[in-house]
């Protein structure tokens, strides 16, 4: 079965560091998602691309969080500098439209 | 106020019971509908889309009214496998499709 593969599957680290967590969708959807997980908000979207181009990032705090598509077969979202607020479970997902399937998530811890 | 609400449960119910959940979305442009499915600590997965003249699918039926910009899931004969957390999902048409996911309903079944 065709997976979208997230890494790394958990990271600790320290305030101020910067974080890269990187994706790689299923091939041949074209769109893909980008949503932060937390007990108190839910699923938040944060950022979506169709066909590699930016279509909404409004949900992503600009001044430190980044969303990119260097290819078909990667994306990144990237924080810098993380903050202890950032603690989450980071979720990318693919599809045609929808997210149609997801990643096992980036568990991700800022001390 | 966010964009997809949802009831908050938790809901504790026997094996054997039906039980129903209620999603209200608030934006016009509202195209498509879903209800996924998260298990603990893993990831969302679609459970099934939802149309306007109702759909089933097994012990699940699911309701858009469209009107009252309303979307509800009903599992009959419920079974302990269906504890899980119970996810709306809506499409916003916008330069692309924006998905955006409610904060989900917990369901526990028990013996």
């Amino acid at each position: 079965d065709a997976r979208v593969t997230q890494t790394p599957r958990d990271k600790v680290t320290e305030m101020g560091q910067e974080v890269t967590m990187r994706c790689q969708p299923i091939l041949g959807h074209n769109t893909v998602f980008w949503y932060r997980q937390t007990m108190m908000q839910g699923l938040e979207l944060l950022a979506y691309f169709r066909n590699r181009a930016p279509l909404d990032d409004s949900g992503m705090p600009k001044d430190r969080f980044s969303a990119e598509m260097p290819d078909a077969t990667l994306a990144t979202l990237k924080i810098q500098p993380s903050e202890p607020r950032d603690s989450a479970v980071y979720f990318c997902a693919s599809g045609p439209q929808r997210p149609q399937h997801f990643g096992d998530g980036t568990r991700l811890s800022i001390l | 106020r966010k964009e997809v609400e949802q009831d908050p449960g938790p809901f504790n119910v026997p094996e054997g019971a039906t039980v129903a959940f209620n999603c209200t979305y608030s934006n016009s442009a509202s195209q498509s509908f879903f209800w996924y499915r998260q298990d603990c600590r893993k990831e969302p997965k679609l459970l099934m889309s939802v149309y306007s003249s109702g759909n089933e699918d097994g012990r699940f039926t699911a309701q858009l009214n469209r009107a009252s910009q309303y979307i509800s899931l009903l599992i009959r004969d419920s079974k302990l496998s269906d504890s899980a957390t119970y996810l709306c999902v809506v499409n916003i048409r916008g330069g692309g499709f924006k998905t955006i996911f409610g904060a989900g309903t917990r369901l526990f079944v028990k013996a």
